[in-house]
């Protein structure tokens, strides 16, 4: 099964730049999504499509996806950004959804 | 808008089954997408158990694939949820959501999920 793997903790201060990183087995070949959760929350879609952003969710966030690392960029970092985030994939070997297993971004 | 909210006994048994309702308001589940339920056990992450179609075409979790059912009625415009023998283990928040599809190289459909339910706890104990 596929295996998606990130920092469990990425700290940064108000107005810096944070980078949460999602490592798979060539993962730049793959449509990676990513989600932000705040506590007693359900997961919110920031971005889609390796670098896509829904409707709503602010330019900060952006997205890239290479070779075996797929990467969520928080730029302008807010004390309203501090959540877990998750990455995801759909693993098309045996048709599922895969999650890796979460980063908690601290604002400091 | 489209929203979904989930439905079901809070506590379980060990060894019963446990049974969820998602119902999906703001859009027709027969107009299309995939549908499914993403679990998350207290203090831990994101697992995601299984989708299913109108039609009832199905993606299920391997790891869980023994013992998970995903139904939809359409005609309530709502999906279902059952997993059997339920052991502590089980005990999460359970969310349901919208699966959108993207065409990736040589036809490849990857999926993600854009709407969310609320989720709803469930407890296994005796």
């Amino acid at each position: 099964s596929y295996v998606l793997t990130q920092p469990p903790s990425v700290s940064v201060a108000p107005g810096q730049t944070a980078r949460i990183t999602c490592g798979g087995n060539n993962i730049g070949s793959k449509s990676v999504h990513w989600y932000q959760q705040k506590p007693g929350q359900a997961p919110v879609l920031v971005v889609y499509d390796d670098s896509d952003r829904p409707s709503g969710i602010p330019e900060r966030f952006s997205g890239s996806n290479s070779g075996n690392t797929a990467t969520l960029t928080i730029s302008r970092v807010e004390a309203g950004d501090e959540a877990d985030y998750y990455c995801q994939v759909w693993d098309s070997s045996s048709d599922h959804g895969v999650f890796g297993g979460g980063t908690k971004l601290t604002v400091l | 808008q489209v929203q979904l909210q989930e439905s079901g006994p809070g506590l379980v048994k060990p060894s019963e089954t446990l049974s969820l309702t998602c119902a999906v308001s703001g859009y027709s589940i027969s107009s299309g997408y995939y549908w499914g339920w993403i679990r998350q056990p207290p203090g831990k992450g994101l697992e995601w158990i299984g989708s299913i179609y109108h039609s009832g075409s199905t993606y299920y979790n391997p790891s869980l694939k023994s013992r998970v059912t995903i139904s939809v009625d359409t005609s309530k415009n709502q999906f279902s949820l059952k997993l059997s023998s339920v052991t502590a283990a089980d005990t999460a928040v359970y969310y349901c959501a919208r699966h959108r599809e993207i065409g990736g190289v040589a036809g490849t459909i990857y999926y993600y999920m854009d709407v969310w339910g609320k989720g709803t706890t469930v407890t296994v104990s005796s």
